[in-house]
């Protein structure tokens, strides 16, 4: 299993407060992201990044921010929780952003309820 | 919007029989890989097929690509009951290095 570790697990937060998860890699991967699954939709991606403080968004990036001061760190940052928020978040890594020519490795997950 | 799509969105099969998965896109791609997730984890690669590829094999899979039907298909064999799992296809569009994942398709094998 590649070396992806996301916490929370798991977190039940009320609407309106700031939340952030945190990826943690130790594969020295240049790329990191971060998907949102939900049902009906897939996997969604909201932010990347290709390096330290170099980011971009995804697909899903409204109320989203993302920080990487340290390879090894990815942080995802809902500023101000609302129930559509609710979902699981995947952090994600990649030896290369360049379409699906590497291996995308995914950490186990983080269940966020927005109440 | 999803590039990939999966077909069918659930299948329920007996231990032993053929799986097939299908997966359509719209746009011309590189490459295409399938990931597979079982409940509550997150998702592993399978295998990737490149566009200039018609098919590969691994194991007890084997993919096949049809670009000129923007099409793929995941055949498991014999399958087992640890084959439970939702199967995705990823693919990248040509020009556009990001890489969507389509909605997936949920297996469930039967002991």
């Amino acid at each position: 299993d590649a070396g992806i570790t996301q916490s929370p697990r798991h977190k039940v937060t009320e609407t309106g407060t700031p939340v952030t998860l945190r990826c943690h890699q130790t594969e020295n991967h240049r790329y990191m992201y971060w998907y949102r699954q939900d049902p009906g939709h897939g996997l969604r991606l909201i932010h990347y990044s290709y390096g330290v403080k170099d980011t971009d968004k995804g697909e899903v990036s409204d109320g989203y921010s993302v920080s990487r001061s340290k390879t090894e760190d990815f942080l995802l940052t809902l500023e101000s929780a609302t129930s559509s928020q609710t979902s699981v978040y995947f952090c994600a890594i990649s030896e290369s952003g360049t379409g699906v020519r590497h291996t995308i490795y995914f950490g186990e997950g983080s269940w966020l309820t927005v109440v | 919007s999803q590039q990939g799509e999966e077909d069918p969105q659930a299948l329920s099969i007996q231990e032993g029989e053929n799986a097939t998965m299908n997966c359509s896109y719209k746009t011309s791609i590189n490459n295409l890989q399938w990931y597979r997730q079982n409940s509550g984890r997150g998702l592993v690669h399978l295998i990737l097929i490149r566009s200039n590829e018609r098919e590969k094999h691994s194991g007890r899979l084997r993919v096949t690509l049809d670009t000129s039907k923007k099409s793929s298909s995941l055949l498991i064999t014999a399958s087992r009951a640890a084959d439970t799992a939702s199967y995705f296809c990823a693919t990248d569009a040509l020009g556009y290095q990001k890489v969507t994942f389509g909605i997936g398709t949920k297996l469930q094998v039967i002991p």
